[in-house]
């Protein structure tokens, strides 16, 4: 079945620093691919998404690329902001049902 | 417009005692499902709803879990003898449904159960 792997955190970086938080998946066919973001206090939100194969999804200066040659959906950002710290959640649809699956999330912290 | 909203928010219950958890979704939306966020961990699975279709409880972790919706709209999750390890914040989500694996799914800000 489908399945997604995501980095283990926590991720602490500086203010202004590049971020990547990777993100990989095993899944039948070319399912649409997510990140959403969990902010201190807040519920899950989607931040992007991806529905096919070498989309990018794009969001609040984060992008993240479907490449299914490398089964991978790393989310990055250029330029992070303390406002950024958050836990993402990479996620995937399983193969053939409305369930979803959602990775162990990464916790980021930006440092001012 | 009203997001997903859920209730209590903070849910404190002695082991062996049942808890329902409230989860009213966003007007519209004939998808609801229900997660399990545990310490540490991803989101877990636990049921999904969809319209007036037979619901998808595949994720319920033990027969001591049950849910339902009422008239297409709010849900209830029940816990019966609840138990430590059932220590979690439940999560509730709403969508449109539009295609299957493409859609949108919307958080409620959750419900923090604590077992002692």
């Amino acid at each position: 079945g489908n399945s997604v792997t995501q980095m283990e955190g926590p991720v602490t970086l500086s203010e202004e620093a590049f971020l990547t938080i990777n993100c990989t998946y095993t899944a039948t066919g070319y399912p649409s691919l997510f990140w959403y973001v969990q902010y201190p206090g807040e519920g899950l939100q989607l931040l992007l998404k991806a529905t096919k194969a070498d989309d990018k999804g794009s969001n609040k200066g984060f992008e993240a690329t479907y490449r299914k040659e490398t089964t991978s959906f790393h989310l990055e950002k250029g330029s992070v902001q303390v406002s950024d710290s958050a836990v993402y959640f990479c996620a995937l649809p399983t193969s053939g049902t409305y369930k979803y699956i959602f990775g162990t999330g990464t916790r980021l912290k930006v440092l001012a | 417009g009203a997001g997903v909203s859920q209730s209590p928010s903070n849910k404190v219950t002695e082991k062996g005692k049942d808890v329902e958890l409230r989860c009213d979704p966003i007007s519209g939306h004939t998808a609801l499902y229900w997660y399990r966020q545990s310490l540490g961990q991803g989101l877990e699975f636990l049921i999904y709803f969809q319209g007036n279709s037979a619901p998808d409880k595949s994720g319920l972790p033990s027969d001591r879990f049950s849910a339902e919706r009422t008239g297409g709209s709010v849900s209830t999750l029940t816990i019966q003898r609840t138990q430590q390890e059932d220590s979690a914040v439940y999560l509730c989500a709403s969508s449109f449904r539009r295609d299957r694996g493409t859609d949108t799914q919307y958080f409620g800000p959750g419900t923090r159960l604590t077992v002692l």
